[in-house]
């Protein structure tokens, strides 16, 4: 079955410094991995996937991910947070079958001015 | 195009009433996906079509709640009774199964059971 484990239920970072999101996954075969951004009542947002080829995928607003087959470990990174980051982040992971997505329990960024 | 398209977006009835949850996927999406988040539980797959077809319905919590997909433009969620525990946000998604697996998500339906 896949999952996927985000580790930190809240990330701090003040504006202007990098950040990063942790997550790992767990799947048979290989992964189609995908980061999300909530913003307060609004829907999930897709930011960016991994499907094959280049291990570093760059996507909306900046944001990047690095995947690490060794590792099982799919981080988003941003060189440089904004305020406007601040929003709720889940990873997801589903395998190359036609099957939903699994989400992680997703992490609060708080990016302090 | 418009992205996918919930109604209503904010529902408040009281306990025992029916509810009925409303989606419009993206045109030419052939998978939707029916989510429900809580802050104690996180983001839940309650249902999910492919083809306008349910294929996995495990997620769904009780036999009060149901989903149908009568087409490819439209998808209900009701809740029947509905009770002060089924009060959450509810999202549809869709998605295309071919080289662009992600799913897009609708803005959400507030639902609060009193």
């Amino acid at each position: 079955a896949q999952s996927v484990a985000q580790p930190e239920d809240q990330v701090n970072v003040a504006e202007g410094n990098p950040l990063t999101v942790k997550c790992t996954y767990s799947v048979s075969g290989n992964p189609y991995l995908f980061w999300y951004v909530q913003y307060p009542n609004r829907g999930l947002q897709f930011l960016l996937k991994y499907i094959t080829g280049d291990n570093l995928v760059k996507g909306s607003y900046g944001f990047e991910a690095e995947f690490n087959k060794s590792q099982t470990s799919f981080h988003l990174k941003k060189p440089s947070a904004l305020v406007s980051d601040s929003a709720l982040y889940f990873c997801a992971v589903r395998d190359m079958g036609n099957t939903p997505l699994v989400f992680g329990k997703g992490t609060r960024l708080s990016v302090i001015a | 195009d418009a992205g996918v398209i919930q109604s209503p977006r904010h529902e408040v009835t009281e306990m025992g009433q029916e509810v009925t949850l409303r989606c419009k996927p993206i045109s030419g999406h052939n998978s939707l996906f029916w989510y429900r988040q809580t802050m104690m539980r996180g983001l839940e797959l309650l249902i999910y079509f492919n083809n306008n077809v349910p294929i996995d319905d495990s997620g769904m919590p009780e036999d009060r709640f149901s989903a149908k997909m009568p087409n490819a433009s439209f998808s209900t969620l009701k809740i029947q009774p509905s009770e002060p525990r089924d009060s959450a946000v509810y999202f549809c998604a869709s998605s295309f199964a071919g080289a662009n697996p992600e799913q897009f998500f609708g803005p959400g339906t507030r639902l609060t059971v009193l």
